[in-house]
């Protein structure tokens, strides 16, 4: 397809499993980026990839997650030891040359019971 | 740090009414300025954006004017559409940096 794909798009996990979340950016698109999204909120930053080099994981709220985006094209991120806390909208973006015109995939809805 | 402040939503309009939707921010240097919109089930996309103080972006009929004085970047529709129906986010960045700092959204509804 022409645009961001993530998969899936809902999840919900019982509370201390792992989850991997995947992110197909629009083919050719050098930049990547993962965001939180809280109900009511707007996207938070979580990490970023320029081709398969994290250029920034400050976002990350704690060591439990982790992204990676080996041949600098589909990125996954996964959560251990999942909490309730961790429920929200996790979504992708990928960019080209201008980083502000970043295209976001649908999002994962991710549930922890 | 950087934050945006969006009015609380939802906004209710008619058909060709006129929309504002107030956005402030708060940043330390001279930060670039967006607006973004996400339609239902879909992901955000950017709507327009200005990086300098008295510029004005506009797309799709919407215009937004970054006013350093008041740090206000107020988006407006002079009629809009039932298509126009999204949640929209107000960002800004600061000089350098590649992550955004969104507002918490708007949504926008409007009737036939």
């Amino acid at each position: 397809g022409a645009g961001v794909s993530q998969s899936p798009r809902y999840k919900v996990t019982k509370r201390g499993q792992d989850v991997a979340l995947r992110c197909d950016p629009i083919s050719g698109h050098v930049s990547l980026y993962w965001y939180r999204q809280a109900l009511g909120q707007g996207p938070e930053f979580l990490t970023y990839f320029n081709y398969e080099a994290q250029q920034d994981k400050s976002g990350l709220p704690n060591d439990r997650f982790s992204a990676e985006r080996p041949e600098g094209s589909i990125s996954t991120l996964t959560i251990q030891r999942t909490e309730q806390r961790d429920s929200a909208m996790y979504r992708c973006a990928s960019s080209q040359e201008r980083w502000y015109e970043q295209y976001f995939g649908p999002g994962t809805r991710l549930t922890v019971t | 740090g950087d934050s945006v402040t969006q009015m609380e939503g939802p906004v209710t309009l008619s058909e060709e009414a006129f929309l504002t939707i107030n956005c402030t921010y708060t940043a330390t240097g001279y930060p670039s300025l967006f607006w973004y919109v996400q339609y239902p089930g879909e992901g955000l996309q950017l709507l327009l954006k200005a990086t300098k103080a008295d510029d004005k972006g506009s797309n799709k009929g919407f215009e937004a004017t970054y006013r350093k004085e008041t740090t206000s970047f107020h988006l407006e529709k002079g009629s809009v559409q039932v298509s126009d129906s999204a949640v929209y986010f107000c960002a800004l960045n600061e000089g350098g940096s590649y992550i955004p700092t969104f507002g918490r959204g708007t949504s926008l509804i409007v009737h036939p």
